[in-house]
């Protein structure tokens, strides 16, 4: 059983571009959460979908960010016109139906670096 | 949302087991405490999930005291390969708080 995968593992990006990461969950698992990391911190909760839905975006900036996960294919993050202060790792979780605590299971990241 | 407090470093050597205390002052009833562990350039790994008591897997022991008010997450005979950042958190749904966590640093 494959776990989390994410691609592409680093991206970089000029400011202005548009960086899409993508996110496949673990085989099974409908639910998806997206993640900041700055470096020496901690991770920072950004969105959580289920297939088609989003069901909460609260950590998300309002602007140049969107998140997706269709009803086929991976989950995709979109940073519009990104800025230097974009650059971070982004990782991608998933789980089982959320019908309490269940356990979130990462993929590797994605680095982006904006120039 | 519960807030944790752990140390930000520890350091121990290879074959101890290692101890790393989480403080939850304000845990919630319907609240679990999970412990992930993270290695550089790495997504964080699940280690431990209890709510109460004592749990134990092939990798970690936690304990949870009755209050609930801290964990303690127990690693026995630690290998230099254990040497990452240990995050506790709490949280009743997806809603997680990740701290900074704790820079474990295992020397031979």
């Amino acid at each position: 059983n494959a776990g989390v995968m994410q691609n592409p593992r680093h991206l970089v990006r000029r400011r202005g571009q548009e960086a899409r990461l993508r996110c496949s969950p673990m085989k099974g698992h409908s639910h998806v959460y997206w993640y900041r990391q700055l470096p020496e911190e901690g991770l920072k909760f950004m969105v959580y979908l289920q297939k088609e839905n989003i069901i909460d975006e609260s950590g998300m900036p309002k602007e140049r960010f969107s998140a997706e996960f269709p009803k086929e294919g991976p989950s995709i993050l979109r940073i519009q016109q990104v800025v230097r202060g974009d650059s971070a790792a982004y990782f991608c979780a998933s789980s089982p139906p959320v019908t309490g605590q269940e356990t979130q299971y990462f993929g590797p990241g994605t680095r982006l670096l904006v120039l | 949302l519960a807030k944790t407090t752990q140390p930000i470093s520890m350091d121990s050597y290879e074959g101890q087991e290692v101890n790393i205390t989480c403080s939850h002052n304000n845990i919630a009833t319907n609240d679990y405490i999970t412990w992930y562990q993270q290695f550089p350039s790495q997504g964080p790994r699940f280690i431990i999930q209890g709510y109460k008591t004592k749990v134990t897997n092939e990798v970690a022991s936690l304990f949870i005291p009755a209050d609930r008010k801290s964990s303690t997450l127990s690693l026995p005979r630690v290998s230099l390969s254990d040497t990452a950042v240990y995050y506790c958190l709490v949280g009743g749904n997806y809603q997680l708080i990740w701290g900074a966590g704790t820079k474990l640093i295992i020397k031979p």
